[in-house]
């Protein structure tokens, strides 16, 4: 298994520029979720999954778009992109609701707004 | 979610037990308390988690005291691989789906 994988690891945009996080995972996971991390601070939940066709948002939300037509895939958008927008995403999934499935993690995509 | 506390960095001697407290002294009954650690900016890692008993794998042991109001992990034998950010995490049974990480202990290994 590959586990969660995330692509692509670096990119720079332009301030306006639409682009989309990749995020697939082989473990047929139901639950998958996007966070971003800021220097210096914890992971904030942008939106997540709990299965395909089932998206909803976390607490920093604006300025992205999900969906989940697949259950390995779960991309993130960017509609248009802002320079607050410049982080480190992660990319997670779990097995289940279950409180006892761990989530697992991709090795994330550092994203700079110029 | 129950709020956590824990020291801003520790460091530990390599072939040491490193010893990383966690306090969540506002837990309820049914909240678990989970440990993730990450490794220079890569994504983060499960290590452990727990509910009343203390828990044991491969990689790290839980101890949660009685009155689970704080918790202690456990590197038995430190290595200099073992130099992270470790959060300690409390999630409620049926809670959101938000992991809070707060900014966890820098754990720095040293020969």
């Amino acid at each position: 298994n590959a586990g969660v994988t995330q692509t692509p690891k670096f990119q720079v945009l332009k301030t306006g520029q639409s682009m989309t996080l990749q995020c697939a995972q082989d473990m047929n996971h139901e639950y998958m979720s996007w966070y971003r991390q800021d220097p210096g601070m914890g992971l904030r939940l942008i939106h997540y999954s709990v299965g395909a066709g089932i998206t909803d948002q976390g607490e920093v939300p604006n300025g992205y778009n999900v969906s989940r037509s697949t259950t390995e895939d779960f991309p993130l958008r960017l509609l248009s992109a802002a320079p607050s927008q410049t982080s480190v995403y992660f990319c997670a999934s779990r097995p289940d609701r279950r409180m006892n499935s761990e989530a697992f993690f991709g090795q994330g995509t550092r994203l700079t707004v110029v | 979610d129950a709020k956590t506390t824990q020291p801003t960095s520790m460091d530990c001697a390599e072939g040491r037990a490193a010893n990383l407290p966690c306090n969540h002294s506002t837990i309820s009954g049914n909240e678990y308390v989970y440990w993730y650690r990450q490794i220079h900016s890569q994504g983060p890692q499960y290590i452990i988690h727990g509910l009343k008993n203390n828990e044991t794998n491969e990689m790290a042991s839980l101890i949660i005291t009685e009155d689970r109001k704080s918790s202690t992990l456990i590197l038995p034998h430190a290595t200099l691989r073992d130099t992270a950010v470790y959060y300690c995490i409390v999630r409620a049974q049926g809670g959101s789906e938000k992991l809070v990480f707060g900014k966890g202990t820098k754990l720095t290994v040293n020969p």
